[in-house]
C-alpha cells in the first residue's frame, strides 16, 4: 500500500529558482492538502483541494501555486524560491464528508526543501 | 478563530513510566474533532488517537488515552508504559466537524517527548 507519496524527499534550491513538488495518493481521496512545517509552529496549511480541478488557499498561500489536474495528484509549485520558504513540506489526503468522513488525514513522508 | 496551544515544548520520561502531554484549544464550535499526531525522527505524521467532541467517553488506543474536558477545552494525552519508540514530536490538532464541506485542521506547535532508557 503506497498511501501518500511525495517526491522529491530532499531538495536544495538557489534563491529565484523554481520547482514543483509532487504528491500522489492511491486511496481515491477527494481532499488533498499541502502543509509546511517550521520549528515551533506546527503545521500550517498552504493550499488545499476538495476535488479534481479545484484548489483553494490555506493559511499561508503566498509564494506558492498548486494544481489538481488529476484526482490522485496534487502539485505544489514555487515560482521564485525565497529563503523564507526553507521548510519541510507535507502533503496529506483524506476522504470528503460525502465519501463518509474527511478524517483522518493521511500524510506523506515530507520533503525537506532548503533555499540558499 | 480557532487556536491550539501546547504549553510544554519539551518533555522527558523514563522508560516504562507514564507521561501526560497537555493541549488546550479555543473555539466557539460545538461539534468538532480532536487529534493527537506523532512525528518520530523519521518525520512521518502518524495519527495516534482521535476524539469526537460529542462523545463524552475518553478515547483510548492501547497505551495511549486522552482526558477530554470539553468545558475546559482541554485535551491531554497520556502515554502509559512509555517505550523508546515513543520518542517523537507530538502534535495536538483540532478540526470543526462538517457534514458537507471542508474545514481546516488547526495544529498546535508540538511537544517534543524523549523517552529515557
Amino acid at each position: 500500500n503506497a498511501g501518500v507519496t511525495q517526491t522529491p524527499k530532499f531538495r536544495v534550491l538557489k534563491t529565484g529558482q523554481s520547482m514543483t513538488l509532487l504528491c500522489a495518493q492511491d486511496m481515491n481521496h477527494e481532499y488533498m492538502y499541502w502543509y509546511r512545517q517550521d520549528p515551533g509552529m506546527g503545521l500550517r496549511l498552504i493550499h488545499y483541494s476538495v476535488g479534481e480541478g479545484t484548489t483553494a488557499k490555506g493559511e499561508v498561500p503566498d509564494g506558492y501555486n498548486v494544481s489538481r489536474l488529476k484526482k490522485q495528484n496534487f502539485l505544489l509549485g514555487l515560482e521564485s524560491a525565497a529563503p523564507s520558504q526553507t521548510s519541510v513540506y507535507f502533503c496529506a489526503s483524506s476522504y470528503s464528508p460525502g465519501q463518509g468522513s474527511n478524517q483522518p488525514q493521511h500524510f506523506g513522508d515530507g520533503t525537506r526543501l532548503s533555499i540558499l | 478563530a480557532q487556536t491550539v496551544t501546547q504549553s510544554q515544548p519539551e518533555m522527558s520520561v523514563q522508560e516504562a513510566e507514564t507521561v501526560t502531554l497537555s493541549c488546550t484549544y479555543d473555539t466557539s464550535e460545538s461539534n468538532y474533532y480532536l487529534f493527537w499526531y506523532k512525528q518520530p525522527p523519521s518525520r512521518q505524521m502518524i495519527l495516534v488517537i482521535r476524539q469526537e467532541a460529542y462523545k463524552q467517553q475518553n478515547a483510548t488506543e492501547n497505551r495511549f488515552s486522552v482526558n477530554f474536558q470539553k468545558a475546559a477545552k482541554s485535551f491531554s494525552l497520556k502515554i502509559s508504559d512509555s517505550q523508546l519508540g515513543d520518542t517523537a514530536m507530538y502534535f495536538c490538532a483540532f478540526m470543526p466537524r462538517r457534514k458537507t464541506s471542508y474545514d481546516k485542521v488547526i495544529f498546535g506547535p508540538g511537544t517534543s517527548l524523549s523517552v529515557i532508557p
